[in-house]
């Protein structure tokens, strides 16, 4: 079956200082994959996504992510975390095969330090 | 820019009561998504729509339903709500296929009594 992994669940980090999400994900097919953020009380807003070509793709707010089909994985990373950046970040993860519909991750949430 | 809104923010109902989610989108997307959000879980698919009058089981379909009686509307309903159907419930919309962005709502919080 279909997952998606996200092994941290809380991340704190100071502000200016680098950030990395992780991300693991378990598909059957070439997957679709997609960064969303969750800023509080609001819906999610798409951050990045990949579908083929460069692994390394850009993003919305100086976030970036790499696929590395070899690890499975898509983490998501920004060099230096401003306060703004506090949210709830989820990994998202599709194919064609399994139709038009999405498997998201449990979320991390992201507190930034002053 | 693409709007999706949600009737209500808060909603607080009563154990047996029917409710009803209403979702709007002001795109002309095709696809339209019925998640559920809890801590610790993330967002599970409730139910889709690719078109009007057409709907499909998501991974948690059991205790709701679903209508899509205009292109523009997705409804999501509790024929009889239970304390565990208390969640924050999301709604959102996609032009086509799986490789586009989904664009959601600001979500509903619903508490079942």
């Amino acid at each position: 079956a279909q997952s998606v992994t996200q092994p941290d669940i809380h991340i704190t980090v100071s502000e200016g200082a680098s950030l990395e999400l992780r991300c693991n994900y378990s598909y059957g097919a070439t997957p679709y994959l997609f960064w969303y953020v969750q800023s509080p009380g609001q819906g999610l807003q798409l951050l990045l996504k990949y579908f083929s070509g460069d692994t390394l793709v850009q993003g919305i707010k100086g976030f970036e992510a790499e696929f590395k089909r070899s690890q499975s994985s898509f983490n998501l990373r920004k060099p230096s975390v401003h306060w703004s950046d506090a949210a709830e970040y989820f990994c998202a993860v599709g194919a064609r095969e399994y139709g038009n519909k999405l498997v998201f991750g449990a979320g991390t949430i992201l507190r930034v330090k002053s | 820019d693409v709007k999706v809104t949600q009737s209500s923010r808060y909603l607080v109902k009563r154990t047996g009561e029917k409710v009803f989610l209403e979702c709007v989108q002001d795109m002309d997307h095709e696809n339209m998504f019925w998640y559920r959000q809890d801590p610790g879980l993330g967002l599970r698919l409730i139910y889709f729509s690719y078109d009007v009058k057409m709907k499909e089981k998501g991974d948690i379909p059991e205790g709701y339903s679903v209508s899509r009686e205009k292109k523009e509307r997705f409804s999501l309903i509790l024929e009889s709500a239970s304390t565990n159907q208390t969640s924050m419930y999301l709604c959102a919309s996609a032009p086509g296929g799986v490789s586009d962005t989904q664009y959601f709502g600001p979500g509903t919080r619903l508490t079942v009594l």
